[in-house]
């Protein structure tokens, strides 16, 4: 199966700018996140979605920071505006849902963002 | 929130050695661990899950959990130079709306020299 498809792969912009990520599921996964991997840290969840519903986006700085999942497939995360702070690799990972087992998930490669 | 402590690193050993990496979590509560391989670069990849106490063995990997010590760990064997890289332990929250979200350690760094 195709893996978790994401886009840019970097991305550079100065601060104050505005910028958008994509992410691509695999096909019939209910569930996505987005993660925010600071270099030196481990990744942090910003939102999670279930279809096309926010489950979770207690850690996404909303006076800046939007995400959204039309249709319950595609995902868009968005910075506006952007901050130093907000460089970082964005992470998209997606899965079915279900837990009958937790066998954890697979993350897409990721968009490296850069503000100057 | 969930904590997961690891021990930074750097941690560097030779070529054919065992490798230890270890971390530690707050909520007895949790089930389900993970530990995740990151090459500099590029996203993590999951390597090994874990949700019963004791040993689960993959190849050169094995896994151990203690619940009651709140502690997980991964044993690297016969430790190669490919094995380079930033170890990620994570915790999944398994209940609620926030089933699958995953919490992870800062990672520990490894370095295989030959």
């Amino acid at each position: 199966e195709a893996g978790v498809a994401q886009s840019p792969r970097y991305k550079i912009i100065e601060k104050r700018q505005s910028v958008a990520f994509w992410c691509n599921p695999i096909s019939g996964h209910a569930t996505l996140y987005w993660y925010q991997q600071i270099l030196g840290q481990g990744p942090k969840l910003l939102i999670q979605f279930q279809n096309n519903g926010v489950v979770d986006d207690s850690q996404l700085p909303k006076d800046r920071f939007s995400a959204e999942r039309l249709k319950g497939v595609d995902s868009t995360l968005k910075i506006q505006p952007a901050k130093l702070e907000d460089s970082a690799v964005y992470l998209c990972a997606s899965s079915l849902g279900d837990w009958e087992g937790n066998y954890g998930y697979t993350f897409g490669s990721g968009t490296r963002l850069t503000v100057v | 929130q969930k904590e997961v402590e690891q021990n930074s690193g750097p941690l560097s050993v030779p070529e054919g050695a065992i490798a230890s990496l270890n971390c530690t979590y707050s909520d007895r509560g949790s089930q389900s661990f993970f530990w995740y391989r990151q090459y500099s670069g590029k996203s993590p990849e999951l390597i090994m899950f874990i949700y019963s106490n004791g040993d689960k063995e993959d190849g050169r990997f094995t896994a151990q959990l203690n619940k009651a010590s709140q502690y997980v760990s991964l044993l690297i064997r016969d430790s190669q130079p490919s094995d380079s890289a930033t170890y990620l332990c994570a915790l999944a929250a398994d209940r609620g709306s926030t089933l699958g979200r995953l919490y992870f350690g800062r990672g520990t760094q490894l370095t295989v020299w030959p």
